[in-house]
């Protein structure tokens, strides 16, 4: 079964702790990236890698932390740093189909501070 | 002016009516196109590439105005099922580069 899986779907936290949200794929793509969303607003990139063992930090990485060991991975590890967490978290991969760059998304985690 | 702008909507048709969503980017350099449909509370979906200066699928067409700097989507004969959020994404380069996302117009179709 093909696809990009996050985990959890839902995930609550209390202020001042770390969490990491999961992203994993098996579509053999070579770029992921991670997106927040907010009610009302668009997508706002995070941290993207193209490559394992490389990543680059997007608009709004301050407070959030990746790691790409492994082409199937890309977990975020959202820090006690970031001040308003509370969001709508989509992980996405990305491919070249007919000379496009189309990425693809996985289902997402809501986080709640508490 | 911001990257990618998008009709606010909400658009609220009835069943079996023609809706255009209308999209604007400033980068002049922009690669590529694309429609995703979201919906409540669920990830985005590619829906459609943007060809050339354009391209249909079924009741979806997508054009691209280049010199206007301009992209819209078109969807005929609406359906309930088409209740969503349409987001038009530019991507500003080529290769595995980031994207860039309009906030979306919302459509609902009543019967």
């Amino acid at each position: 079964d093909g696809g990009i899986t996050q985990s959890p779907k839902y995930l609550f936290r209390k202020e001042g702790q770390n969490v990491t949200l999961s992203c994993e794929q098996n579509l053999n793509h070579d770029a992921m990236y991670w997106y927040r969303q907010d009610p009302g607003q668009g997508l706002r990139l995070i941290y993207y890698s193209q490559i394992v063992n490389d990543f680059q930090k997007g608009d709004i990485a301050e407070g959030y932390s990746v790691s790409r060991e492994k082409k199937e991975s890309f977990p975020l590890t959202v820090t006690s740093a970031q001040k308003n967490p509370t969001a709508f978290y989509l992980c996405a991969t990305g491919a070249r189909q007919g000379g496009f760059n189309e990425q693809f998304f996985g289902p997402g985690t809501r986080l709640t501070v508490l | 002016r911001k990257e990618v702008e998008q009709d606010p909507g909400p658009f609220n048709v009835p069943e079996g009516a023609t809706v255009a969503f209308n999209c604007t980017y400033s980068n002049s350099a922009s690669q590529s196109f694309f429609w995703y449909r979201q919906d409540c509370r669920k990830e985005p979906k590619l829906l459609m590439s943007v060809y050339s200066s354009g391209n249909e699928d079924g009741r979806f067409t997508a054009q691209l105005n280049r010199a206007s700097q301009y992209i819209s989507l078109l969807i005929r004969d609406s359906k309930l099922s088409d209740s969503a959020t349409y987001l038009c994404v530019v991507n500003p380069n080529s290769g595995y580069s980031t994207l860039t996302f309009g906030k979306g117009t919302m459509l609902l179709v009543s019967p």
